[in-house]
């Protein structure tokens, strides 16, 4: 029963490593999401893939790029790390209502 | 501006009393969802409660019940009987559908109002 699983859960980087955020869902969900959670901001949404095949910029997309790697698969990379993507990266999937979460990968970029 | 607002400081409550956490929303689309997250001290996002723009009640899960007042365009989440364990952040989301089935529609969320309870 494991939903929406993200890989790290921890991640420190120093300024312009790159990485890739990893998420998986086993409900066989066509929607997948990235948001991103700061203190005093609430979720803010950085990309998002409708269905398999497709990707769409949300809200904060500058630094960051998605594949959808297959139906189960969303991932988020992060080419040059800056400072301001020190945050909380959820992955999310739905197919009707309502979004479910992945518990989160703390990223700090030094 | 902002589409979904809750602008409530941190919450308190006594153990046992009810709450009302506010949730204001914009949106000019006749077809949209409302929905309420917990998210406690150990991070992740627990879904609450789901009231559709068309819905006719307000929508009821357990000790959460939603106070929709379409005209108003607010979404209170109304805790009743609170527990320790309702100490956590809450949020306010909003997916409007469009004109499509909603495969394109995005969740935007408050900035989250933080909850404690006394015991």
């Amino acid at each position: 029963n494991a939903g929406v699983t993200q890989t790290p859960k921890f991640q420190v980087l120093k300024t312009g490593q790159s990485m890739t955020l990893q998420c998986a869902q086993d409900m066989n969900h066509n929607s997948m999401y990235w948001y991103r959670q700061d203190p005093g901001m609430g979720l803010r949404l950085i990309y998002y893939s409708a269905s398999e095949g497709t990707t769409d910029k949300g809200e904060v997309p500058n630094g960051y790029n998605v594949s959808r790697l297959n139906k189960r698969e969303f991932s988020l990379r992060l080419e040059s790390a800056a400072p301001s993507q020190t945050s909380v990266y959820f992955c999310a999937s739905r197919q009707a209502s309502p979004l479910h979460f992945g518990n989160g990968t703390r990223l700090t970029v030094t | 501006a902002q589409k979904i607002t809750q602008t409530q400081p941190g919450m308190f409550v006594q153990e046992k009393e009810a709450v009302t956490l506010d949730c204001t929303y914009d949106t000019s689309d006749p077809s949209y969802g409302l929905f309420w997250y917990k998210q406690p001290s150990s991070g992740e996002m627990i879904f609450l409660i789901y009231q559709g723009s068309y819905d006719q009640q307000n929508a009821t899960e357990g000790r959460y019940s939603l106070n929709f007042q379409k005209a108003r365009k607010s979404a209170n989440l109304v805790i009743s009987a609170s527990q320790l364990g309702d100490s956590a952040m809450y949020f306010c989301a909003m997916r409007e559908l469009g004109d499509n089935t909603g495969a394109n529609s995005k969740l935007t969320f408050g900035k989250g109002i933080t909850l404690s309870v006394r015991p």
